[in-house]
């Protein structure tokens, strides 16, 4: 039974500053590591999909890290804005087969 | 293509009655996947597709829940003598192969179940 630990569960930020959340997950035949963001009433979106240990992936003022051989991935949002408020999901695909989620990070920006 | 898409987006049914939901994925696409979705828990896996055939089922998945995927086209996921505990959002999602490819898994809206 694969595990993928997701903390904080929940974290409400200042709209300006910045902020950051981690994902565990096992390390042993490591495939794929997969962010989303879920919106509340919308379709969870891919935000990054991360395959190599020492990746680091940005978009706009989001990006990750990962560490495949420890088993954990960092999401950064720089100068949060209202528009980040969401839900953000790590997955994990151990041995190319499905993606296994977390519980989430629910962040909630405070104008 | 409009990406993955989800009928019905809601559905209240009564405790023992069937249910049966419809995904259509991107058509490109050859993986399908089945999720269910609970208050404060993230997405849990049920089954998912490659083409037609069926790879995997979740055995957290009892006897009642059945999907099928005919032709590698579009999917149905029935559960049948709903009860209370199915009430959740019923999730879609398709993918290149394992999800490689810098894509990613295209979710629909979901199907929000309510089992009164």
């Amino acid at each position: 039974i694969l595990n993928v630990e997701q903390s904080p569960q929940s974290l409400h930020v200042q709209e300006g500053d910045s902020t950051n959340f981690t994902c565990s997950f096992p390390s042993s035949n490591f495939y794929a590591l997969h962010w989303y963001r879920w919106e509340t009433a919308k379709s969870p979106e891919a935000l990054f999909v991360m395959t190599l240990n020492g990746d680091e992936k940005k978009k706009g003022r989001i990006s990750a890290t990962l560490n495949t051989k420890e088993g954990y991935s960092y999401l950064y949002i720089k100068g949060s804005q209202p528009e980040d408020s969401a839900t953000y999901l790590c997955a994990f695909i151990q041995g190319a087969q499905k993606l296994v989620f977390g519980q989430g990070t629910r962040l909630t920006i405070n104008p | 293509d409009t990406g993955v898409s989800q009928n019905p987006r809601h559905k209240i049914t009564k405790r023992g009655q069937n249910v049966t939901f419809r995904c259509d994925p991107i058509s490109e696409h050859n993986r399908l996947y089945w999720y269910r979705q609970t208050l404060g828990q993230g997405p849990e896996f049920l089954t998912y597709f490659q083409n037609e055939a069926q790879l995997e089922k979740s055995r957290l998945l009892s006897d009642r829940f059945s999907a099928e995927r005919p032709k590698g086209s579009f999917s149905t996921l029935e559960i049948q003598r709903t009860e209370q505990g199915d009430s959740a959002m019923y999730l879609c999602a398709s993918s290149l192969e394992a999800g490689m490819g810098g894509y990613g898994y295209t979710f629909g809206s979901g199907t929000r179940l309510t089992v009164v």
